[in-house]
């Protein structure tokens, strides 16, 4: 089946420590981005990419890092930089160019202890 | 201020009645969407709309580009519908998206 995966669904790290979000999709879509959701506020745009070797800084990019080494995939890493990490991460993909549809993945659930 | 605005916030309704969740936004789109995300978290793409009406099942979508502002309607509601409804409108200028807060629907049997 087509779509999007992420995994863990959920996970624990300690504080200071460095975290990559894996997320996978197999619907060739151009675009991939990585969403930040906390409660009581809209998603927020961390990382996005709209081709492979190339990605663009979100509204709160700072903490974070990516890498677009392939089309399918995009991993998050969250860096001990960022002040506060707990959140609930989702990823999307859409076809690039037009106006289309953006499909998302189940989230990760990042707890930092 | 948010470019995207909904309410409410929350609602709790009567299994049967009919729902209207609002969103108001302020910035040129190309597109809008209704999203709705379940307790898990994962999200489904309800409706993607530019203009007028569509309709899926019980589940209705407007849009007023004019007055910057789309509604989404649920006929006969169900448990089931339960969800956190969010809108999100794409910039018109690139490929950013804006998202709403969210309205958390409870419809109690």
């Amino acid at each position: 089946d087509g779509g999007i995966t992420q995994s863990p669904k959920y996970l624990f790290r300690k504080e200071g420590q460095n975290v990559t979000l894996s997320c996978e999709q197999n619907l060739n879509h151009d675009a991939m981005y990585w969403y930040r959701q906390d409660p009581g506020q809209g998603l927020r745009l961390i990382y996005y990419s709209q081709i492979v070797n190339d990605f663009q800084k979100g509204d709160i990019a700072e903490g974070y890092s990516v890498s677009r080494e392939k089309k399918e995939s995009f991993p998050l890493t969250v860096t001990s930089a960022q002040k506060n990490p707990t959140a609930f991460y989702l990823c999307a993909s859409k076809m690039s160019g037009g106006v289309n549809e953006q499909f998302f993945g189940p989230g990760t659930r990042l707890t930092v202890l | 201020k948010n470019e995207v605005e909904q309410s409410p916030q929350n609602l709790t309704a009567q299994e049967g009645e009919f729902i209207t969740i609002n969103c108001s936004y302020s910035v040129g789109i190309s597109a809008l969407h209704w999203l709705q995300q379940h307790p898990g978290g994962g999200i489904v793409s309800l409706f993607m709309l530019s203009s007028g009406k569509k309709k899926h099942g019980r589940l209705i979508a407007t849009i007023n580009i004019q007055e910057k502002h789309s509604s989404l309607h649920i006929t006969a509601s169900h448990p089931r519908d339960s969800a956190v409804y969010i809108c999100a409108v794409r910039s018109g200028t690139g490929n950013q998206f804006y998202f709403g807060t969210g309205t958390s629907l409870t419809v109690i049997p």
